[in-house]
C-alpha cells in the first residue's frame, strides 16, 4: 500500500470553478508539503504544515488555501481556478524527528488541466 | 538568485560511461542535501542524502559535498539506459527544502 496518497490523479475543469485536491499519509509523518511542479521551473512550494495547529506560506501560495485536517490529511485548495495553476501537483511528507537528513516522500501527483 | 541551481541539461552518456551532475545552493546554513530522480510524469524518489563534507558512495552512486564551495554533486558510475530521468537536487535549510530545476540525463545504449 501507498505511504503517501492523492486524490483525484487526474482532474480537468474549467476557470473560476472551486478545486479541492487531498493527501493522505500512513507514514505518521508530522510535516506535510505541496507542491507544482510546471516544466523548466521544477518543484515550487505552495504551502506546508508542521502539525495539525500549523500552517505556513511558500513560494507561490497566492490563489491556494489549505487545510490539515489530522496529521495524516492535507487538502489544497483552489478557490477559482485559472489556466496558469494547469501543471502537476505533489504532496508530500518528512519526519520532525530524523533532522537533518529528513528526506520527504512523494505522493504520486494529482495532474490539473484549468481549461 | 536562487536557493538551488542546476544545469538543467540535457546531459547525454553513453551506456557504462560516468555521469556527473552538479548542484550550487546560496544559504550557508543548509543542514542537509539531497538527489532525488524523477522518471518523466511521476513522482521524485529519493537516491541520495549527504549532511557531511566528503563523499558518500552507495552502489554505482556517489554524493559529494563541499560546503566551503556550497556545492554538491551526484556522479553515476556504469550509466544505465534505466537511468535516464531528471536528478532534482534538493537542500534543506532546517524547515524548508529548495528543490533546483532538475538536471535531464540521457543514457544512450
Amino acid at each position: 500500500d501507498a505511504d503517501v496518497t492523492q486524490t483525484p490523479r487526474n482532474r480537468i475543469t474549467k476557470t473560476g470553478k472551486r478545486i479541492m485536491l487531498e493527501c493522505s499519509q500512513t507514514k505518521g509523518h508530522d510535516r506535510m508539503y505541496w507542491y507544482r511542479q510546471d516544466p523548466g521551473l521544477g518543484l515550487r512550494l505552495i504551502y506546508y504544515s508542521f502539525d495539525v495547529k500549523d500552517i505556513n506560506k511558500g513560494e507561490i501560495s497566492d490563489g491556494y488555501s489549505v487545510s490539515r485536517q489530522a496529521q495524516a490529511k492535507f487538502s489544497l485548495s483552489l478557490e477559482s481556478a485559472i489556466p496558469n495553476q494547469t501543471a502537476l501537483y505533489f504532496c508530500a511528507t518528512s519526519d520532525l524527528g530524523s533532522v537533518p537528513y529528513n528526506e520527504q516522500f512523494f505522493g504520486p501527483g494529482t495532474r490539473l488541466t484549468v481549461l | 538568485q536562487k536557493e538551488v541551481e542546476q544545469n538543467s541539461g540535457p546531459l547525454s552518456v553513453p551506456e557504462g560511461a560516468i555521469a556527473s551532475l552538479n548542484c550550487t545552493y546560496s544559504d550557508r546554513g543548509s543542514q542537509s542535501f539531497f538527489w532525488y530522480r524523477q522518471y518523466s510524469g511521476k513522482s521524485p524518489e529519493l537516491i541520495m542524502f549527504i549532511y557531511s563534507n566528503g563523499d558518500k558512495e552507495d552502489g554505482r552512486f556517489t554524493a559529494q559535498l563541499n560546503k566551503a564551495s556550497q556545492y554538491v554533486s551526484l556522479l553515476i558510475r556504469d550509466s544505465q539506459p534505466s537511468d535516464s530521468a531528471t536528478y532534482l537536487c534538493a537542500v534543506n535549510t532546517g524547515n524548508q527544502f529548495y528543490f533546483g530545476t532538475g538536471t535531464s540525463l540521457t543514457v544512450i545504449p
